[in-house]
């Protein structure tokens, strides 16, 4: 079945440091979604690309689509600590099945 | 802004025993999902739920598990006869009517099967 795979699986930086974290499908995707847990929370939706070679920006975060639509990354600029979390991309396939990868839990230390 | 209520905030159950896992989406969305974290792994989706009826399902959703919208408010995740391994974080989620759409995440309810 469809996987999507995510690295790395933590990431410990100093704050002011960046930040990446990369997602692979296995299949072309329709869509790719990011979402943020805050520890002891839920996921929270962060943005969507659809469009391939898409690149998005939240401030200091960096959102790329591959050009086959199978690939994807997460940039942040400058660390800080309220950017401590998971951060999960999301495939979508079927009717709007989410298939996540394992997250990348980032730590920062202040 | 609206948001996805879930209830309750955590179940304890003694195995073998029914459990029944409440959600009240979005009031105008359309679709809705159940999902599951393990502590500490990934978010695995369940089962996805449009028009009264079941759209997908994983293989994780067996005959132990229900989903029902039993009125144009809530919507639910019954699990039949407990396991210890059913024992996670229940995520319900919802999202407007268009395909595709970000879908909102409930609080989730923390089951722990004893």
């Amino acid at each position: 079945g469809q996987q999507v795979m995510q690295i790395p699986q933590y990431q410990h930086v100093q704050e002011g440091e960046d930040f990446t974290t990369y997602c692979n499908s296995s299949t072309t995707l329709s869509n790719i979604q990011w979402y943020k847990q805050r520890p002891g929370g839920h996921p929270v939706f962060l943005i969507q690309l659809v469009k391939s070679g898409e690149v998005k920006k939240q401030k200091r975060l960096t959102f790329q689509f591959g050009e086959a639509k199978k690939n994807s990354s997460l940039h942040i600029t400058a660390t800080q600590t309220t950017d401590v979390g998971t951060y999960f991309c999301a495939g979508s396939g079927g009717y709007n099945k989410l298939i996540f990868g394992a997250g990348t839990r980032l730590a920062v230390h202040p | 802004e609206p948001e996805v209520t879930q209830t309750p905030s955590h179940q304890v159950t003694q195995m073998g025993q029914e459990v029944i896992l409440r959600c009240v989406p979005i009031s105008n969305h359309l679709y809705f999902y159940w999902y599951r974290q393990i502590l500490g792994q990934k978010v695995e989706f369940l089962v996805s739920f449009y028009n009264n009826e079941i759209s997908e399902k994983s293989e994780i959703f067996d005959d132990q598990f229900s989903v029902e919208r039993p009125d144009g408010s809530n919507f639910t995740l019954k699990i039949r006869s407990t396991k210890l391994e059913d024992s996670a974080m229940y995520f319900c989620a919802s999202s407007s009517t268009v395909s595709n759409q970000p879908q909102h995440f409930g609080d989730g309810t923390r089951l722990s099967i004893l």
